[in-house]
């Protein structure tokens, strides 16, 4: 079936650390790829989507590239603030069917 | 532009209960999925409604059941809670194109429910 494997948290870095959190899949077909955030109390975000192989999703100074041979969709970000500290979802959604499955979240905590 | 909203924020039943939770989806959207959030877990989808009718399904039993109302807002509807039913209810707009297939998902906050 299809699924969402996510790094487990929690990951503590300091400010300005360089941020990597790794999700593979696993999907039929060609499914779109997704990084979600939810900070303390709120609902989830988009934080950044690919569609295709080879895409690169950026949004606030994340990162994330498609990678189709590994099945990857590792979420990076050069220098972490403190206002970063959150919970990020991996997910995909495949192409011919609208719901969107996650990955079970990576807890992060950046120190001051 | 208002965004998601969803209501009530928390809301707490006993084992047994019924309990209706509410969305409203973002401006110009027509379509509201449910998710559930277990504590400590990725959302897991529920069903999705379009055009007042339930256009898709997750794995959840006939328990769980929903509406959706000619302005586009939504209900999800819970019977028999369960201990196991604690959890945060997203609700998720987006908008059909070509009839099928969805565009971006926004989520609102959610609602917490505890089952006593």
């Amino acid at each position: 079936g299809n699924s969402v494997t996510q790094m487990e948290g929690p990951v503590t870095l300091s400010e300005e650390a360089f941020l990597t959190i790794n999700c593979t899949y696993t999907a039929t077909g060609y499914p779109s790829l997704f990084w979600y955030v939810q900070y303390p109390g709120e609902g989830l975000q988009l934080l950044l989507k690919a569609t295709k192989a080879d895409d690169k999703g950026s949004n606030k100074g994340f990162e994330a590239t498609y990678r189709k041979e590994t099945t990857s969709f590792h979420l990076e970000k050069g220098s972490v603030q403190v206002s970063d500290s959150a919970v990020y979802f991996c997910a995909l959604r495949r192409n011919r069917d609208d719901k969107i499955i996650f990955g079970k979240g990576t807890r992060l905590h950046i120190l001051p | 532009d208002a965004g998601v909203t969803q209501s009530p924020t928390h809301l707490i039943k006993t084992r047994g209960q019924q309990v209706t939770l509410r969305c409203s989806p973002k401006s110009g959207h027509d379509t509201v999925s449910w998710y559930q959030q277990a504590l400590g877990q990725g959302p897991q989808f529920i069903f999705q409604y379009y055009e007042e009718e339930e256009r898709q399904r997750g794995n959840f039993p006939d328990r769980f059941s929903g509406h959706q109302f000619p302005n586009y807002s939504s209900e999800l509807n819970v019977n028999a809670l369960l201990l196991g039913d604690s959890a945060l209810y997203l609700c998720a707009s987006s908008q059909t194109t070509g009839g099928k297939g969805t565009d971006t998902q926004y989520f609102g906050p959610g609602t917490r429910l505890t089952v006593l």
